[in-house]
């Protein structure tokens, strides 16, 4: 399979833990995007990652949420202390360029719910 | 503000019944229009990149078209494996890409 893979494909948390959330791009893509989905809402951009460098985490919320793209392995999105409002879709996407005019390429996603 | 409108929010059509579904955008710069189809729980699958007005792409049976102002994205003859929700996004200038909620298509046997 030489899509972009998520995992886990669903996630459930209890308030105040940990939720880490994985992705691995589609081969040969080196750019990493990961998107929020509330219901009823369109997808919103969190944070834009090269290998070992985060480019852009305008979308992401300042506290408790942290991502990375190591060397070696997935990215991760990872959510600390999470509260109910954190319940929802979580996309990852990839592409070749990570310019303005390629297209990314979405998972599965992961489905995250907090009790 | 960046933003990206889709009408109508649900669309109900018989087997075969063909129709348009739109995409108003208003971004600085168009740079890309994105169409995907997205189906209960899973992730969105890429339809078409569209990148200059008058510019079409088609696809089964489906055809999208880019104007100065929207996209459309027809559907000729739907059949019910077409039902989904299908999204477009526009990029301007970065790679966020800005997304519309989407319209949410079922197509009757």
């Amino acid at each position: 399979n030489a899509g972009v893979m998520q995992n886990p494909r669903h996630l459930v948390r209890r308030r105040g833990q940990e939720a880490r959330l994985r992705c691995s791009p589609m081969k040969g893509h080196s750019h990493v995007y990961w998107y929020r989905q509330l219901p009823e809402e369109g997808l919103k951009f969190m944070v834009y990652l090269q290998k070992e460098n985060i480019i852009d985490e305008s979308g992401m919320p300042k506290e408790r949420f942290s991502a990375e793209f190591p060397k070696e392995g997935p990215s991760i999105l990872r959510i600390q202390q999470v509260v109910r409002g954190d319940s929802a879709a979580y996309f990852c996407a990839s592409s070749t360029f990570g310019q303005d005019t390629d297209t990314q390429y979405f998972g599965p996603g992961t489905r995250l719910t907090v009790l | 503000e960046d933003q990206v409108t889709q009408s109508p929010e649900a669309l109900r059509l018989q087997e075969g019944e063909s129709s348009s579904l739109n995409c108003s955008y208003t971004v600085s710069g168009l740079r890309g229009l994105f169409w995907y189809r997205q189906d209960p729980g899973k992730g969105p699958e890429f339809l078409f990149t569209l990148y200059s007005a008058g510019e079409e792409k088609e696809k089964e049976r489906l055809k999208a078209t880019l104007t100065k102002k929207e996209s459309f994205l027809h559907i000729t003859a739907p059949k019910p494996e077409d039902s989904a929700t299908y999204l477009c996004a526009a990029s301007s200038g970065t790679y966020k890409y800005i997304f519309g909620t989407g319209t949410r298509l079922k197509v009757l046997a």
